[in-house]
């Protein structure tokens, strides 16, 4: 199935550290979604972007909508160990046949060392 | 207000059987989307259900369908079960069926067919 180009595949870092991550397709986008999901869990909505260069924070983590509407970052800054996980990238694709189609990219799994 | 709820949290089938999930949406979501995620991937579109009605199919086979009740909950029922269905099946709710809302996941059911 269809997914968007997402990197890093992992990451390790120390606690304390700034993370940046982000995502690429060939297809447009109207929506980019952020969201992050533990072990055994479904994955929990962190941010939603609807404009193109729209730049939103929600607390430590700050993401972007590109311009070309093709790609997106995430950052997040001064980790701490509670962002252990998983992170995804989700684009919402234009309004087609009646769908509300999320496409993911494959993740990025954080692990911070104390 | 209660997340997304899906039922039941974990189900062992074998090769060949039926099987029904079940998802109950946010209180006044009326859209109810179904995931399939592979462990190590990121979630697969299957299916969206609004006001009752199907709005959009991923590429998935004829073996899996949908409903929606008026109350706006859903099933998705899997026929004919393959050992490559094992899977984390996510229900998604959002408020209407629009590319501009996000979309809320519950918790999964997973699923091992042997």
């Amino acid at each position: 199935g269809q997914q968007l180009n997402q990197s890093p595949q992992s990451m390790f870092i120390q606690e304390g550290e700034d993370v940046s991550m982000n995502c690429t397709s060939s297809s447009i986008f109207n929506t980019w979604l952020w969201y992050k999901q533990d072990p055994g869990e479904g994955p929990v909505l962190l941010i939603a972007l609807y404009k193109a260069g729209e730049l939103t924070s929600n607390g430590r983590l700050t993401a972007q909508f590109g311009i070309t509407r093709k790609d997106s970052f995430l950052n997040i800054s001064a980790s701490i160990p509670s962002d252990v996980g998983i992170y995804f990238c989700a684009g919402q694709q234009p309004f087609i046949q009646g769908a509300q189609k999320l496409v993911f990219g494959q993740g990025t799994r954080l692990t911070i060392n104390p | 207000d209660a997340g997304v709820t899906q039922s039941p949290t974990h189900l062992i089938k074998t090769r060949g059987q039926h099987v029904t999930l079940r998802c109950s949406p946010i209180s006044g979501h009326k859209s109810v989307s179904w995931y399939q995620q592979v462990l190590g991937q990121g979630p697969q579109f299957i299916f969206q259900y609004y006001e009752k009605e199907e709005r959009g199919r991923g590429n998935f086979p004829d073996r899996f369908s949908a409903r929606q009740f008026p109350n706006y909950s859903s099933e998705l029922n899997v026929n004919a079960l393959l050992l490559g269905d094992s899977a984390l099946y996510l229900c998604a709710s959002s408020r209407s069926r629009e590319a501009s809302y996000e979309q809320y996941f519950g918790p999964g059911t997973r699923l091992t067919v042997t």
